[in-house]
């Protein structure tokens, strides 16, 4: 398996700009997270699904930020409008559901927002 | 809820020395414990995992954690430092009663001088 697959790698937008972020998580997991990662923040987790379905999107930010999952393969991270904070880089992870595996993250995408 | 800390934003070591990097942690459960290593530019790397049995564990790249379920610490150690473990590391946590999303720690920027 290639592993989490993360797109684009860097993105640059101007303020105002939607953006979407793509993330295929690696075959027969069934569990999804998305990160954020800032140097003030560190990493923060921001929303995750469990078979497609949202289980816990407490850390999303703020109402601009919204993530779906239609498939076990795909997954996007929409932010409509960005903001230059919401630069930061952001992970893609998907594991299985017992509690003792590792999550397996993406390479991550980086995101400026300007 | 589940949390972690690292103390230090960042250790330095001298290649050859052996180094420690310090994670205490707080669950209401049993705990699942985990370090992971980030290189520049890239996703977060697992390098080992603490689930039962015995308290030293073994992982990748010659890394070994400690769990010490009294003071409630996992230390990550190595018995010598390589120019090449220079990179930045999270210790995480899951519990049994709480969400499948990894709490990571703040990280530690790991610096080994040749």
């Amino acid at each position: 398996d290639a592993g989490v697959i993360q797109s684009p790698r860097h993105e640059v937008t101007e303020m105002g700009q939607e953006v979407t972020l793509r993330c295929k998580p690696i075959s027969g997991h069934d569990y999804l997270f998305w990160y954020r990662q800032t140097m003030m923040r560190g990493l923060e987790l921001l929303i995750y699904f469990n078979n497609n379905v949202p289980i816990d999107d407490s850390g999303m930010p703020e109402d601009r930020f919204s993530a779906k999952m239609p498939n076990a393969s795909f997954s996007t991270l929409k932010i409509q409008p960005s903001e230059p904070r919401d630069s930061a880089v952001y992970f893609c992870a998907s594991g299985t559901g017992t509690l003792n595996t590792e999550a397996f993250f993406g390479q991550g995408t980086r995101l400026t927002v300007v | 809820a589940q949390s972690v800390a690292q103390p230090e934003d960042q250790v330095n070591v001298a290649e050859g020395n052996p180094l420690t990097v310090k994670c205490t942690y707080s669950v209401s459960g049993n705990p699942y414990l985990f370090w992971y290593v980030q290189y520049p530019n890239r996703g977060l790397q697992f390098l080992l995992k603490y689930i039962t049995g015995d308290n030293l564990v073994k992982g990748s790249y010659g890394f070994e954690a400690e769990f010490n379920k009294s003071q409630t610490s996992f230390h990550l150690k190595k018995p010598s430092a390589l120019v090449s473990d220079s990179a930045l590391y999270f210790c995480a946590v899951r519990d049994e009663t709480g969400r499948r999303a990894l709490t990571f720690g703040s990280g530690t920027r790991l610096q080994v001088q040749p």
